[in-house]
């Protein structure tokens, strides 16, 4: 089946510091999307992307849609310690079809 | 807030037993998808109802069943329960149309099951 693999599966940084994460896939999507998810929480969509190159920001939050449209890239900004949790990549690759789910990257901000 | 509403919340049982966990969309809603976590899988899709019919299938085992009733809310049953199945159900919804589902899900705040 369709799989996404999301790297890293976890990160420790600093407070302040910028993160990265990446998903790929040897599939093309035609969606993208990120998600976060807090302890004890459901995940919540932070940016979803629907076009090939496309950059776009949420707030310190900045995801890329990747040009082969089989990665996407996601980015934080000076980080702060509320942005603990794990984050998701997902992936649709039609209009109507079922998301898939990366592993998740779980990130720890150390004040 | 999600809107999404899950229930109940955390439910431990035993092998073999069956449980019910029931999901109520957000209000205008027609798509109710479920998702099972387990702590080394991640998030895995299992089925998708849209207005009342499945709509698409996933890793659902033959021991899990799920239904979407005419109000829109969905249950998930699961029976035969097994070690294994202990994990977080997360139900979400969607406002996805008859052509289209953008993938901007809404999810609620999960059932732990615990299976003994």
């Amino acid at each position: 089946g369709q799989q996404l693999n999301q790297s890293p599966q976890s990160m420790f940084i600093q407070e302040g510091e910028d993160v990265s994460m990446n998903c790929t896939s040897s599939s093309i999507f035609n969606t993208w999307l990120w998600y976060k998810q807090d302890p004890g929480e459901g995940p919540v969509l932070l940016i979803a992307l629907y076009k090939a190159g496309e950059l776009t920001s949420n707030g310190r939050l900045t995801a890329q849609f990747g040009i082969t449209r089989k990665d996407s890239f996601l980015n934080i900004s000076a980080s702060i310690p509320s942005d603990v949790g794990i984050y998701f990549c997902a992936g649709q690759r039609t209009s109507y079809g079922k998301l898939t789910f990366g592993q998740g990257t779980i990130l720890t901000v150390h004040p | 807030d999600s809107g999404v509403t899950q229930t109940p919340k955390h439910l431990i049982t035993a092998t073999g037993q069956r449980v019910t966990l029931r999901c109520s969309p957000r209000s205008g809603d027609l798509s109710v998808y479920w998702y099972q976590q387990s702590l080394d899988q991640g998030l895995q899709f299992l089925i998708q109802y849209y207005n009342g019919e499945e709509r698409a299938k996933g890793n659902i085992l033959e021991r899990f069943s799920a239904q979407q009733f005419p109000d829109l809310h969905s249950e998930l049953n699961l029976s035969s329960l097994e070690l294994g199945d202990s994990a977080l159900y997360f139900c979400a919804s969607s406002v996805a149309t008859r052509g289209r589902d953008t993938g901007e899900l809404f999810f609620g705040e999960g059932s732990r099951l615990t299976v003994l």
